[in-house]
């Protein structure tokens, strides 16, 4: 089974910290997600990468930042950490293609004080 | 831009009940339609994923099917369970890269 594995389940950081996100997958996927998720607002994707040092902005990218030094790592930095990116964060991976199901870690809940 | 709707936001129904669930997207270009649980405070879990080219998927008392030129897929879950509980998202997605839209998803109650 695929393993997505985000580096902590609670965070509580505060404001003007820099703060990171960890997310590491097994399966060799070239596609790597972040999405933020908020009630009302649902799933957004903050950034996405296809391939090692590549990235991509998703809908919601302000005040975000990602690295992908190595495939299997995509790690989310919230350059100076506000009140209002309080959030679940959730990471997935896919395979290369376009038929490939989307697996999730089991998200990160970050409150920013 | 795509937009993803999903009705109804909350379902209760008791337990042995054959159920659906409804997701509707505006624009038909897709490449595929992936449906996903989600528990609370935890992340999604794939349950289904139909290829445009594909009418329906079936996983044990799950069946997905999708309508391409209507922009609506449903969820048929048979003889629903306490353990089904949980809230149910789609996801339509398209694109090399994989974006994908995602429903607000469905909350649904099976009462023992």
């Amino acid at each position: 089974d695929v393993k997505v594995t985000q580096s902590s389940r609670y965070l509580v950081k505060r404001t003007g910290e820099k703060v990171f996100l960890e997310c590491v997958q097994d399966m060799d996927h070239e596609n790597m997600f972040w999405y933020r998720q908020d009630p009302g607002l649902g799933l957004r994707l903050i950034y996405f990468s296809y391939d090692v040092k590549m990235k991509e902005k998703g809908d919601i990218p302000e005040g975000y930042s990602v690295s992908r030094e190595k495939k299997e790592r995509f790690s989310l930095i919230l350059e100076s950490a506000s009140t209002n990116q309080t959030s679940m964060y959730l990471c997935a991976s896919t395979p290369g293609g376009n038929n490939q199901p989307q697996h999730f870690g089991d998200g990160t809940r970050l409150s920013i004080l | 831009k795509q937009e993803v709707t999903q009705i109804p936001a909350a379902l209760s129904v008791p337990e042995g009940e054959n159920l659906v669930l409804n997701c509707s997207f505006t624009d038909s270009a897709i490449y595929n339609l992936q449906w996903f649980r989600q528990d609370p405070g935890k992340g999604l879990t794939s349950l289904l994923l139909i290829q445009s080219s594909q009418r329906e998927q079936t996983s044990g008392r799950l069946n997905a099917s999708l309508d391409k030129s209507s922009g609506r897929s449903t969820l048929y879950i048979a003889a629903s369970q306490p353990g089904d509980s949980a809230t149910y998202l789609c996801a339509v997605r398209r694109g090399i890269a994989g974006k994908s839209t995602f429903g607000d998803g469905t909350t649904l109650t099976v009462k023992p």
